[in-house]
């Protein structure tokens, strides 16, 4: 199976920051790579597919980039409804996996 | 609008079994590869299982082979899973999960709420 790893596992904070988390596989995914927002009690909601095409719904200050082994989900300016975690899920194969997550905290 | 309910989880002895349920409504379930994917307590993702809009292509997650069970029943919009041999490790919330794009490059639009499974003595 293709390992997804997360940086940073937890990530501290302020409201209007760009915040930044990065996700690399084992191996290439080509451009198979969603990012999903998770908050306490609740299920997975899908935010971007396909590496950088966002989901319907979700607001614009949430982008990502990246190819192959390397991505990147970015938030432009941190909102208070932001504060979650967030997993990355490569799905180039009929094995698809999560990165460990990361939880973004209040500073 | 999309919505997905799964039931049947509960409080299950070691080796004993269970069967989830998906009921899907707001869309045709037919039209669309559904997945089950669990979160231990504190944990993260783990996919679990796939079958294909019309269950000819189930592909389930290597360290879960023999032991878990998909199938569907498009006519009662409705996806399940059976769990056979429960062990401890399988305590998780489960979740099923609507799979958008083209087999095998399928990502999630759609979770239901989940179902939790507790396996304790």
């Amino acid at each position: 199976d293709i390992q997804m790893t997360q940086s940073p596992s937890t990530l501290s904070a302020f409201v209007g920051d760009r915040v930044t988390i990065s996700c690399r596989a084992s191996q290439s995914v080509s451009g198979w790579l969603a990012w999903y927002q998770q908050k306490p009690g609740k299920a997975p909601n899908l935010l971007i597919y396909k590496t950088f095409s966002l989901q319907s719904g979700v607001p614009s200050r949430f982008s990502g980039n990246g190819f192959g082994t390397e991505f990147t989900l970015t938030i432009s300016s941190l909102q208070p409804d932001d504060f979650a975690t967030y997993y990355c899920q490569q799905y180039s194969t009929y094995s698809p996996t999560f990165g460990q997550g990361t939880k973004v905290e209040i500073k | 609008q999309v919505q997905l309910v799964e039931s049947g989880g509960g409080v299950v002895q070691p080796g004993g079994s269970l069967r989830l349920s998906c009921a899907a409504s707001g869309f045709i379930i037919g039209d669309f590869g559904m997945n089950w994917v669990r979160q231990a307590p504190g944990k993260g993702l783990e996919w679990v299982a796939f079958i294909e809009y019309d269950g000819r292509k189930i592909q389930y997650a290597d360290s879960l082979k023999g032991r878990f069970t998909v199938s569907r029943d498009n006519s009662n919009n409705t996806v399940y899973v059976q769990i056979n041999s429960l062990r401890p490790e399988d305590t998780a919330i489960y979740y099923c999960a609507r799979g958008r794009g083209d087999p095998p490059q399928q990502y999630f639009d759609h979770w239901g709420q989940g179902t939790l499974v507790t396996v304790s003595s």
